[in-house]
């Protein structure tokens, strides 16, 4: 069964920087474009980066390029997000997911909240 | 960047009643490849996104027959035969033809 599972959210200060993990399982990670899908409180669903199965093919959304990273290890299996120069839009649950658009199956990790706050 | 605008964005239902969400793009969501990459999502509360359908009209394995997907080129709609409770929440249209993929949004099913 594949499973995506996040952490690393928390409460943080204007400014601060926080890292985000996606740990994968039961799929053929390697082979898999990976995507971090923001959602802030009670709003919509918003694609912040993309990253290809080999690393490349990294893209974000204007609203965090210049201070956001995403990367993979597929050696273990597992997405990352850096978030630095974090601002109090940036607040919000923090999803990982293959966002897949053909007959393969999807998978949407649990969510990471991520609060900044002073 | 595709824009997505569905509609409506509330839609107060009676159970056992039928319901329809409209998802218009702001362009053709024809790919080159000649397929559309449409998908339907479904969140409950407290819950994450789960995919319904894709490609305008393929449902997920373990999806209900009484959700279906139609449309093309710009206008899609997705209708339940026949709701029921546990298909109340938000659902949203995304489109996959573009980068970046980009969801509409939302749409609020609720009882009336």
């Amino acid at each position: 069964e594949m499973q995506l599972v996040e952490s690393g959210g928390d409460l943080v200060q204007p400014g601060g920087s926080l890292r985000l993990s996606c740990a994968a399982s039961g799929f053929p990670f390697s082979e898999f474009w990976m995507f971090w899908v923001r959602q802030a409180p009670g709003k919509g669903l918003i694609q912040i980066s993309r990253i290809k199965g080999d690393g490349s093919g990294i893209s974000y959304a204007e609203s965090v390029k210049g201070r956001f990273t995403v990367s993979r290890d597929n050696a273990k299996k597992t997405l990352y997000l850096q978030m630095n120069s974090l601002r109090a839009e940036d607040t919000g649950v923090y999803y990982c997911t293959t966002l897949t658009v053909g007959v393969t199956s999807d998978c949407w990790g649990q969510g990471t909240l991520v609060t900044v706050s002073s | 960047d595709v824009v997505m605008t569905q509609s409506p964005l509330s839609l107060p239902v009676t159970l056992g009643q039928p319901a329809s969400i409209s998802c218009r793009s702001s362009q053709s969501l024809v790919h080159t490849d000649g397929n559309i990459y449409l998908n339907w999502f479904q969140q409950r509360p407290g819950q994450s996104p789960r995919r319904l359908i894709y490609k305008v009209s393929n449902r997920d394995s373990g999806v209900p027959d009484r959700f279906s997907g139609s449309g093309s080129g710009t206008d899609f709609t997705l209708k339940i035969s026949r709701v029921e409770a546990e298909d109340l929440g938000v659902y949203y249209c995304m489109q996959g033809t573009q980068w970046p993929k980009t969801f509409g949004q939302g749409t609020k099913v609720e009882i009336k």
